[in-house]
C-alpha cells in the first residue's frame, strides 16, 4: 500500500544551522515524490518535486530508491524558512495513483 | 484573480443544516480536487474532477455531495454532517489528472459543525 511518513511533527533549527525533514515512503512501482509547504497565513504550494531535480528557496531533496526515501535539506537555515512541509507521493505519469500526503513537519528556526 | 479562490474562509453549521462550499480557479487547470484535512491526519483526498467528470470518489459519506458545472467551478454540497466533520476543506487544481501535476490550493474553508 502506499504510505507516506514524516517521523517528525515538530523541528525546531537554529538559523544558520543545517535542515533535515525526513520522508519516507512504501511504493510498488516507481514513485514520483514531492515537498509542499505552507507559511503562516498563506497557502499549501509546490516546493519541489524530484522529476524536476530543482533547488528552490536553497533546499533539495535527493530520492533514494534503496532507503525508500526522500528527504528535504538545506545548509542554512534561514527565519523565513519557518513554515508547515508535507512530503507527497504519487504513481508517476503512467500510473492512476493520485497524490498522497504525509501528515507534515513543523519546521521552527530559532534565531 | 488569479489562482485558486475558496469561499467562504469560515463556515459554522448545525448538523441539520445544507451548505455549499464554493472554488473557483483562474488557472485554466483541467482537473479540481477536494481535500479534508483534519487534525493529527494527512490530507485525505476526496473528490477528483478532470474536465467537469467526476474520476474519483474516496468512500466519501453521501452527506459530502461534490457538483463541477465546468472546468473553473467546484462545490462541495453539504447537508446533516456530523461534528467528526468539522475540518479543513481545501480545493485543488492541475493541469490534468496526471499525477506528475503540481497540486495548486484555494486558502481552505474552515468548518465547524455544531
Amino acid at each position: 500500500a502506499q504510505r507516506v511518513t514524516q517521523p517528525e511533527k515538530l523541528l525546531s533549527v537554529f538559523k544558520g544551522a543545517p535542515v533535515e525533514l525526513k520522508c519516507n515512503y512504501s511504493y510498488s512501482g516507481s514513485p514520483e515524490l514531492f515537498w509542499y509547504v505552507q507559511y503562516s497565513r498563506q497557502r499549501l504550494q509546490l516546493l519541489l518535486r524530484h522529476i524536476s531535480r530543482e533547488s528552490i528557496k536553497g533546499f533539495t531533496a535527493d530520492l533514494n530508491k534503496g532507503e525508500t526515501s526522500f528527504h528535504l535539506k538545506k545548509p542554512f537555515a534561514q527565519e523565513e524558512d519557518s513554515a508547515m512541509y508535507y512530503c507527497a507521493l504519487s504513481g508517476g505519469v503512467n500510473r492512476d495513483d493520485k497524490i498522497i500526503f504525509g501528515k507534515g513537519t513543523r519546521l521552527h528556526i530559532l534565531p | 484573480e488569479t489562482g485558486v479562490t475558496q469561499t467562504p474562509r469560515h463556515l459554522v453549521m448545525g448538523m441539520t443544516n445544507k451548505k455549499s462550499l464554493k472554488c473557483e480557479q483562474h488557472l485554466g487547470h483541467n482537473a479540481m480536487y477536494w481535500y479534508k484535512q483534519s487534525a493529527k491526519k494527512p490530507l485525505e483526498l476526496m473528490f477528483v474532477y478532470s474536465l467537469e467528470e467526476r474520476v474519483e470518489n474516496n468512500s466519501v459519506p453521501s452527506r459530502f455531495s461534490p457538483e463541477c458545472p465546468n472546468s473553473s467551478h467546484l462545490f462541495l454540497h453539504l447537508h446533516t454532517l456530523q461534528p467528526e466533520d468539522s475540518a479543513l476543506y481545501l480545493c485543488a487544481s492541475s493541469p490534468s489528472t496526471d499525477s506528475i501535476s503540481p497540486l495548486h490550493f484555494g486558502n481552505g474553508t474552515r468548518l465547524t459543525v455544531t
